[in-house]
């Protein structure tokens, strides 16, 4: 079955860098284009960052851009995140979503790798 | 602040019908179609209730649907169920703010 397992996460001194892993499984994932979202504890969700199935298109929520980038091995089955410039507000768990092909929404989601940026 | 505004929460009992309305800038909820619902248990990761407006995944119960109207979005349950009560979030491909947006979800209580 379809499945995205996120990893990566940890703590971080504001400033720093991480770089969050999304393995996908269950699909052929070079077909699909690929959704990084974040949510701050007890908050909601908010979308960071899409990367198109052949990783030529890009586009990110305008408070990472500069910061964040997403890429992807397709022979791998891997999709990125790199995180640089950390700031406190970028604590949330962050999940990878799978694009319906055809479709505008997620169809597929992980559980989330917690990334905490704290002095 | 998210260009989606929702209530923070609403409420029902078993049975009855509850809307959840997401209210965009007309650049958003009116212009696009690409708008979906996503409920989210505590815990779990979100799941794909409604999407283009109106139209539900295969395994969804049809007692969930989705409208639009102007420059509002709608979710509306009936029939509701103790099983119900999650976090609902609405999304929204395109827009000036952003490629994609969600609104800052609302709290379903099943009373």
């Amino acid at each position: 079955q379809v499945q995205v397992v996120e990893s990566g996460g940890g703590v971080v001194q504001p400033g720093g860098s991480l770089r969050l892993s999304c393995a996908a499984s269950g699909f052929t994932f070079s077909n699909y284009g690929m959704h990084w979202v974040r949510q701050a504890p007890g908050k909601g969700l908010e979308w960071v960052a899409f990367l198109r199935y052949d990783g030529t298109n890009e586009f990110y929520l305008d408070s990472v851009k500069g910061r964040f980038t997403v890429s992807r091995d397709n022979s791998k089955n891997i999709l990125y995140l790199q995180m640089n410039s950390l700031r406190l507000e970028d604590t949330a768990v962050y999940s990878c979503a799978k694009e319906h092909s055809g479709y505008y929404y997620f169809d597929s989601w992980g559980q989330g790798t917690l990334v905490i940026v704290s002095t | 602040q998210s260009a989606l505004t929702q209530p923070a929460s609403v409420s029902g009992s078993p049975g009855q019908s509850v809307t959840i309305s997401c209210t965009g800038t007309s650049s958003t909820v009116a212009d696009y179609i690409y708008f979906s619902w996503y409920q989210q248990h505590p815990g779990k990761a979100p799941k794909v209730m409604i999407y283009d407006v109106n139209k539900r995944p295969s395994g969804v119960s049809n007692r969930f649907s989705g409208s639009k109207s102007g420059n509002t979005a709608s979710l509306t349950i009936s029939g509701l169920q103790a099983e119900d009560e999650a976090d609902y979030y609405c999304c929204s491909y395109g827009g000036s703010s952003s490629y994609v947006v969600f609104g800052g979800g609302t709290h379903l209580t099943v009373l």
